[in-house]
């Protein structure tokens, strides 16, 4: 997993701050949106979903934020911590109750945290 | 601990070989799928199975070979065929294959690094 990061979009923030990561879905069908964080030689863990019937959803030091109107996905991370850097990525599913084998990801973010 | 198992981490092919990933969960789950994953790339799906005994090609089929013999085993083949099979691959498994929702989200292993000498 370390080349994936590579040509990657990365954001850099301090440590302390806020980090807004953003995602483009491309399909205006999809209604259910998943985001994962991918650590430097790991395999991809489930942050946070949300369905397209809401626009808002918390969990804890996250919230993401979705906007159907202009397709368009955010991860805000509160207090960014160095446990935070990783590869963040968002997959859209094109129908709720769909098959999982119909999800799409993004490329995805990289985010590094400056102490 | 239940979870889902890649092996080898790191792989080295010769050119016109063929090579099989391992993957194991126990976690249960009748889902089961791989992964290709490209720098600067997202996801890319090349196969999935349901269940024991079926598979069926995702996006990138072409080149590779699965099977499922028992419910926590999905091996997967990169054979000769696969013209650029320089890649990070991804294992993972989901309760089933449908409803996608926070209880059946896709839990994935920590990937195998195959580079073709």
């Amino acid at each position: 997993g370390e080349s994936v990061g590579l040509h990657l979009p990365t954001l850099s923030v301090q440590e302390g701050d806020n980090s807004i990561i953003n995602c483009a879905y491309s399909n205006s069908a999809s209604d259910y949106f998943i985001w994962y964080k991918q650590e430097s030689g790991k395999g991809p863990q489930f942050i946070i979903d949300i369905r397209s019937n809401m626009d808002k959803r918390q969990g804890q030091r996250v919230t993401v934020l979705l906007n159907k109107t202009v397709k368009h996905l955010s991860l805000q991370i509160a207090a960014t911590q160095p446990g935070d850097s990783a590869v963040y990525f968002c997959a859209e599913n094109v129908n709720y109750g769909g098959s999982q084998g119909n999800l799409i990801f993004g490329k995805g973010t990289k985010l590094s945290v400056k102490p | 601990d239940g979870g889902i198992t890649q092996s080898p981490k790191y792989l080295f092919r010769k050119e016109g070989q063929n090579v099989t990933l391992s993957c194991e969960q126990n976690l249960n789950h009748d889902a089961m799928y791989w992964y290709r994953q490209d720098p600067g790339q997202g996801l890319r799906l090349i196969y999935y199975s349901q269940i024991v005994n079926d598979f069926q090609k995702g996006d990138i089929a072409e080149g590779y070979s699965v099977s499922r013999e028992k419910k926590e085993s999905f091996p997967l083949t990169v054979t000769s065929a696969q013209k650029n099979p320089t890649a990070f691959y991804l294992c993972a498994s989901s309760i089933d294959l449908y409803r996608a929702s926070g209880a059946n989200v896709l839990t994935f292993g920590a990937g195998s690094r195959l580079t073709v000498l």
